[in-house]
């Protein structure tokens, strides 16, 4: 099993403030089709998880352009340029080069 | 609407079994790999089980592993798992999921 390392596990953060978050995998998540498979999820409290960004760095539908993702191998980032209220919950990565597992979380709230 | 939905948990004792569901609408459900992620109270995601979308393939996680089983039948739009020799440590919300559409879960609490 690949391990996904998320830090810091729980992130105060300013209204209107950037936020960022790290996931480091225990193996490079490059595939041998030469795409890496990292995505990153939100969790609203007391909501189903939603992505965020798959492939390292593609936004999904609808996700507000404040939400980036970047990143190679083993180290990823997600960031948020602007902290807004609807972001608080916890962010996980998730890797699926190597079947698939979740990083512990991130809880985002509000300093 | 496009979503899943899942059904079948609920409270059982340890060593019982459980077949949850998945069912899928609004969306081309026999071109999507399927996922069961569960999340016990208070903690994180725990990836669970996969099928391909054809049923070919399966995939388990380790502590699942012999215990769990994936189905899918795409005449009905719906992935199954069966869930044998159930433990405390399996209590969770069950999620399916092809990770851009998750459902909103269904509960296994495993007690005695």
């Amino acid at each position: 099993e690949v391990v996904m390392t998320q830090s810091p596990l729980s992130l105060p953060v300013t209204l209107g403030q950037p936020a960022s978050i790290s996931c480091r995998s225990g193996l490079s998540l490059v595939h041998s089709n030469g795409n890496t498979y990292l995505s990153w999820f939100q969790q609203r409290p007391g909501q189903s998880p939603r992505r965020l960004i798959y492939q390292v760095s593609k936004r999904d539908s609808g996700v507000p352009d404040r939400f980036s993702g970047s990143g190679s191998g083993t180290e990823f980032t997600l960031k948020i340029s602007s902290l807004e209220a609807e972001d608080v919950g916890v962010y996980y990565c998730m890797q699926g080069t190597h079947t698939w597992t979740f990083g512990q979380g991130t809880k985002v709230e509000i300093k | 609407q496009v979503q899943l939905v899942e059904s079948g948990g609920g409270v059982v004792q340890p060593g019982t079994s459980l077949r949850l569901s998945c069912a899928a609408f609004g969306f081309t459900f026999s071109n999507y790999n399927i996922h069961w992620v569960r999340q016990a109270p208070g903690k994180g995601l725990e990836w669970v089980a996969a099928i391909s979308s054809d049923g070919s393939y399966k995939y388990y996680a380790d502590p699942v592993k012999g215990r769990f089983t994936i189905s899918r039948d795409n005449s009905k739009n719906t992935v199954y798992v069966q869930v044998n020799s159930l433990r405390t440590e399996d209590t969770a919300v069950y999620h399916c999921t092809q990770f851009e559409i998750w459902g909103q879960g269904t509960m296994v609490t495993v007690s005695s």
